[in-house]
C-alpha cells in the first residue's frame, strides 16, 4: 500500500495553461505539505494545511493555489504557468503539526513547462 | 531563521570503504534533525532522526549519525558502501513557530558517487 500517493508523476505543458497535481495520504496523518524540488535539487516548503487549514504559505506567487477537501487530500493547483514553475513537487504528510513528527514523502510530480 | 549546510556537493568513494557526509545547521532552540535519502527519479526516503536524548542515533541500512550541539553538526556515517547507496543525501532540520511545527529546511544536498 502507498502511503502517500501523488498523481501525475510526469506532467508536461504549455506556457500559460493551468494544471493541477494530486495528492493522497492513507497514513491517517493530520497535516500534509508542498514541497518544490528545484533544477539543482535544492528542496524548499511551499504550503502546509493541518486539518484542512492552510498553516504554512511560503511567500509562494498566488499563482499556486492549494486546496484540501478533506486531511487525507492536499491538491496543488497552479494557474498561468511560467518556465520557471519547471520542477519536481512532493506531498508529504505527517502525524501533526503540534509536535515534531517524520514526514512521509510521496514519490514526487515532475512538472515541466515548454 | 534556521538553515542546514551541506559543505560536499559530490562525494566519491569505493565500494566497501567508509562514509562520513558532513551537515551542519544553524538553529536556536533545541533542533529536530533528519538524513533523507533520494535514488534517481525517486521521492525522498527518511535514514534516520533526531529529535532528543542518545545523541548516536541509528537509522536504515546501516547508516548512523552522530548529533554534537557543540559543533551544530548531525553528520551522517556509514561503515562499508554498497554500490546501491549512490543516491543524493539530504540533511534537514525541523522547526517551531507559531505553536506548531514548520516544514523542513533541506541543505542543498550531496550526491554519493560510488566506484567499484
Amino acid at each position: 500500500d502507498t502511503a502517500v500517493s501523488q498523481t501525475p508523476k510526469y506532467l508536461v505543458t504549455q506556457m500559460g495553461n493551468d494544471k493541477s497535481i494530486k495528492c493522497e495520504q492513507n497514513l491517517g496523518h493530520d497535516t500534509m505539505y508542498w514541497y518544490k524540488q528545484d533544477s539543482k535539487k535544492f528542496l524548499k516548503i511551499m504550503f502546509s494545511y493541518n486539518n484542512k487549514e492552510l498553516i504554512i504559505n511560503e511567500t509562494v506567487p498566488n499563482r499556486f493555489s492549494p486546496k484540501s477537501p478533506d486531511k487525507a487530500h492536499l491538491n496543488l493547483h497552479i494557474n498561468s504557468l511560467e518556465l520557471g514553475d519547471s520542477a519536481v513537487y512532493f506531498c508529504a504528510s505527517s502525524q501533526s503539526f503540534l509536535s515534531y513528527n517524520e514526514q512521509f514523502f510521496g514519490p514526487g510530480t515532475r512538472l515541466t513547462v515548454l | 531563521a534556521q538553515s542546514v549546510t551541506q559543505p560536499d556537493i559530490h562525494i566519491t568513494v569505493s565500494e566497501g570503504a567508509s562514509l562520513e557526509l558532513r551537515c551542519n545547521y544553524s538553529y536556536g532552540a533545541t533542533p529536530y534533525l533528519f538524513w533523507y535519502v533520494q535514488s534517481p527519479g525517486q521521492g525522498l526516503q527518511l535514514l534516520l532522526k533526531y529529535f532528543s536524548g542518545d545523541t548516536l542515533v541509528q537509522g536504515i541500512k546501516g547508516f548512523e549519525a552522530e548529533f554534537k550541539r557543540s559543533q551544530s553538526s548531525f553528520n551522517l556515517r556509514k561503515p562499508s558502501v554498497h554500490w546501491s547507496d549512490a543516491a543524493e543525501y539530504f540533511c534537514a532540520v525541523g522547526s517551531y513557530s507559531g505553536g506548531g511545527a514548520d516544514g523542513l529546511t533541506f541543505g542543498k544536498g550531496t550526491h554519493l558517487i560510488i566506484q567499484p
